[in-house]
């Protein structure tokens, strides 16, 4: 079945500590995007990706780095500069523009 | 003014109600709008997408103003499994071929019996 995987479902950081989201899609999908939802809030957009080795700023980019080294793959990392990392991740695609976004199940990641 | 807005609610509704929730957007270019469901600390799924002469799936009913800037998801006779956060989703053309996809903050619904 093509799907989006994400890993870890929960993730725990330390201070001063970079963690590294995982997402990878076997639906051949071209464009891929990183979202951040904080508790009674929409999806706020990190990074996306139209192509491999290219990605752009979303609008909350700031603390937060990704690579697009292969098509399938879009890992996340939150950097030790971003101060307020306790959310909820949520990595997406999608074939073209206009078409729906396929969701991976998401990561919560929370501060120790 | 934000780009996309939701009336955050929450909604309670009976068992059998017919409830409405509207999202407007602020930018007239904008191409493609989608209504997304949530459940709590899953990731949203598809609903429906919402064409300019509007849509019918089963109980729910979409439609789109282009002269008011908003759009409408409207639910019939409202089942208990219908309890969720439903995300409006506004794409307008943006820097990128891909455009770009905006989220409103999501409408809670919870049905009771």
């Amino acid at each position: 079945d093509g799907g989006i995987t994400q890993s870890p479902k929960y993730l725990f950081r330390k201070e001063g500590q970079n963690v590294t989201l995982s997402c990878e899609q076997n639906l051949n999908h071209d464009a891929m995007y990183w979202y951040r939802q904080d508790p009674g809030q929409g999806l706020r957009l990190i990074y996306y990706s139209q192509i491999v080795n290219d990605f752009q700023k979303g609008d909350i980019a700031e603390g937060y780095s990704v690579s697009r080294e292969k098509k399938e793959s879009f890992p996340l990392t939150v950097t030790s500069a971003q101060k307020n990392p306790t959310a909820f991740y949520l990595c997406a695609s999608r074939r073209t523009a206009n078409e729906k976004l396929f969701f991976g199940s998401g990561t919560q990641l929370s501060v120790l | 003014r934000k780009e996309v807005e939701q009336d955050p609610g929450p909604f309670n509704v009976p068992e059998g109600a017919t409830v409405a929730f509207n999202c407007t957007y602020s930018n007239s270019a904008s191409q493609s709008f989608f209504w997304y469901r949530q459940d709590c600390r899953k990731e949203p799924k598809l609903l429906m997408s919402v064409y300019s002469s509007g849509n019918e799936d089963g109980r729910f009913t979409a439609q789109l103003n282009r002269a008011s800037q908003y759009i409408s998801l409207l639910i019939r006779d409202s089942k208990l499994s219908d309890s969720a956060t439903y995300l409006c989703v506004v794409s307008r053309p943006g820097g990128t071929s891909y455009g770009k996809l905006t989220f409103g903050q999501g409408t809670i619904l919870t049905v009771h019996p």
